[in-house]
């Protein structure tokens, strides 16, 4: 079945220092790639998302570049802040006639942004 | 976007006994789907609720186990039965108003079984 790898597992920048967090797929069929940002004791919180057909996105100061060919994912946070401390989680789904929207979850990273 | 809420927001239960989450949505929405997060862990998927029929349910996951209900398409509960102290968990549901695949996510139950 469909596998989500995500590194790093847990990442330590220092205030204005930019964050990289990558994930890769197994499931070549797979087209929709969300991100989400969880903080202690929230549910999760979708921050970006990106489909198949496009190779960046950018929201501000996040942004999620794909390459279907490696089948890897990654997510850009510049000019980091404290307030972005959290645990970050990718997900990838495929999108079919039949497909039920599931989410599959890279195991998270856990973002600490140092004042 | 959606709004969701969920109730519980957090329980302890003794072994043996059961619990039954709730989540209740802003809007009609087509589907939604019911996940387990363990201490420290990923997020993943039970069972997606479907209005008007049974329940679809992953791998590793049975209704004995977690039922759940979906009685209109603004509302849907999960219940964690002959709970054990494995059961403690975070239990999210989400949604995904339209035809869309984007899901949105209530804020967490969070279970302490004893």
């Amino acid at each position: 079945g469909e596998n989500v790898e995500q590194h790093p597992s847990t990442l330590s920048v220092q205030e204005g220092d930019s964050a990289v967090i990558k994930c890769t797929y197994s499931d070549s069929a797979s087209n929709y790639f969300p991100w989400y940002k969880q903080e202690l004791g929230k549910g999760p919180q979708l921050i970006i998302d990106i489909r198949s057909n496009v190779g960046e996105k950018k929201d501000q100061r996040i942004a999620v570049t794909l390459n279907k060919t490696a089948k890897h994912f990654s997510l850009h946070i510049t000019e980091t802040q404290p307030e972005d401390s959290a645990v970050y989680f990718c997900a990838a789904s495929k999108r079919g006639s039949s497909n039920t929207g599931k989410l599959i979850f890279g195991q998270g990273t856990t973002l600490q942004v140092k004042p | 976007s959606a709004v969701i809420s969920q109730k519980p927001s957090r329980d302890i239960c003794q072994r043996g006994t059961s619990l039954t989450i709730q989540c209740q949505v802003d809007s009609q929405v087509t589907m939604m789907f019911w996940y387990r997060q363990q201490p420290g862990q990923s997020l993943t998927l039970i069972a997606t609720a479907n209005q008007g029929s049974e329940a679809t349910y992953e791998s590793g996951f049975v209704i004995d186990k977690f039922p759940i209900s979906r009685p209109n398409l603004t509302f849907s509960t999960l219940t964690v039965s002959n709970m054990s102290p494995e059961d403690s968990s975070i239990y999210l549901c989400s949604v995904a108003p339209g035809q869309a695949e984007t899901q949105y996510f209530g804020p967490g139950t969070r279970l302490l079984v004893l």
